[in-house]
This record gives C-alpha cells, sequence and structure tokens, in this order.
C-alpha cells in the first residue's frame, strides 16, 4: 500500500509532556498538510508544506507547535507541554501540486488524548 | 470570513432509501468542492470532487454531488443506501488562492438501518 501513513496511531500522554507524530506522505507527492480535528468537528487545517518549505501557518498553531519537513519527503509535527486541550486526531495528507488546486490524501490520523 | 455549512449533524435512513446531505458555502471567487467519508476510526477517504466542467459528478459507488453556483450548494446524494454506507460525511471547500488549504464542514453522520 502506497498511502498516506502516519505515527503513532495513537498517543496518550501526560499534560506537561512533549510528543512528536510523523507523517509519510505518499512518495511522488509534494505538498503536505497538517489538519486537527476534534470531537463533532470537522478537520481543521494547521499548516502546509510544499517540498521542504513551510508556507502557511494556521493562528491555531501556537508556538508549542513545530512542523518540519526535512529533505521535502516525511514530515514531524511536534507539541512541546502538551495541554489537555491539545487532545485530538492529527490528520496529515498529501496531493501533487498541478495546477492552483489539487486533491489530498489523507493519512489515518494520529490519536491523542492528553490526561 | 469563507464558510462551510452541513446543516444536519446526523441524518437517519432506512437501508435501500434514497439520501441527500446538504452543503453550502461561502465564498465571492472560484471554488472547488470536495467530499470525504470517514468510516469509524478511520482517516478521510475522498468520494468525490468538483474542479470544473460538468456540475454534476459521480463517485464509484453510487453517490453523486450537484454544484449549484447561485445556491453555493454541493448536495451529496445516493438513491439508494446500504448499511456500509454508515460514516460521517464532510463537505470540504478549497478556494483559488494558489494553493489548496481545505476548509471542511461540521460533518454529517450519516446513519443506516435495516
Amino acid at each position: 500500500d502506497t498511502g498516506v501513513s502516519q505515527d503513532p496511531r495513537h498517543k496518550i500522554t501526560k499534560r506537561g509532556q512533549n510528543v512528536t507524530f510523523r507523517c509519510d506522505p505518499i512518495s511522488e507527492h509534494n505538498r503536505l498538510y497538517w489538519y486537527r480535528q476534534t470531537l463533532g468537528q470537522g478537520p481543521e487545517f494547521l499548516t502546509y508544506f510544499q517540498n521542504e518549505a513551510q508556507l502557511e501557518k494556521s493562528r491555531l498553531l501556537s508556538d508549542r507547535f513545530s512542523a518540519e519537513r526535512p529533505k521535502g519527503s516525511f514530515s514531524t509535527l511536534e507539541i512541546q507541554r502538551t495541554e489537555q486541550g491539545d487532545s485530538a486526531m492529527y490528520l496529515c495528507a498529501s496531493s501533487l501540486a498541478q495546477t492552483s488546486t489539487d486533491t489530498q490524501y489523507f493519512g489515518p490520523g494520529t490519536r491523542l488524548t492528553v490526561l | 470570513a469563507q464558510s462551510v455549512t452541513q446543516l444536519d449533524s446526523q441524518v437517519p435512513v432506512f437501508e435501500e432509501a434514497p439520501v441527500e446531505l446538504r452543503c453550502n458555502y461561502s465564498s465571492s471567487v472560484s471554488v472547488y468542492l470536495f467530499w470525504y467519508v470517514q468510516y469509524p476510526n478511520q482517516g478521510l477517504q475522498l468520494l468525490l470532487k468538483y474542479l470544473s466542467g460538468s456540475t454534476l459528478v459521480e463517485s464509484i459507488n453510487g453517490f453523486e454531488a450537484e454544484f449549484n453556483k447561485s445556491q453555493t450548494s454541493f448536495h451529496l446524494r445516493k438513491p439508494s443506501v446500504h448499511i456500509s454506507d454508515t460514516a460521517e460525511y464532510f463537505c470540504a471547500v478549497s478556494w483559488d488562492s494558489g494553493y489548496s488549504t481545505l476548509t471542511f464542514g461540521k460533518g454529517t453522520m450519516l446513519l443506516v438501518s435495516p
């Protein structure tokens, strides 16, 4: 299967701890997106990469959040000093940029629970 | 602000009945429209999309959606649902802004019962 993969699928942590999630996009895709989905809501955009460059960040992405995409391949999303409000599903999507709009393919998500 | 509205949080329906899931958006510029489906404990799967051309788009599993520019809507329909269609359905919009960040609605849970 060559779809988008995310690791881990589930993460339980205590408030104040740091966590890091990984996303591996579809191999030829040059765009990578992170979204957050809370219970009863649709996904909300967090940040976006084209190749290794982080081109856009939502105001939802506080300074405790940092994302990287070294070498334009996999990406990591780190949350420092986690808070209970960070509990959510974190979704990664990738796409192949061909025009101003391209179709995003989503991974299975990482469910974060902060105790 | 640009937004996507899915008015129905839940739609209960009997198997083999028709269904319509409503989606409206607010925008004054060109849009691209998507429906994604999310089965329990899984990620989002693309169901169908409208980018340009024919306003009626279809998926491989019998769903269809029609882009109505004057009503700013992109409702999803299926003439006869199956138990396996039980899932959460998300309408999403991207605006012609140079890249394709998606704005999602809150989702509609389709509950199909025998």
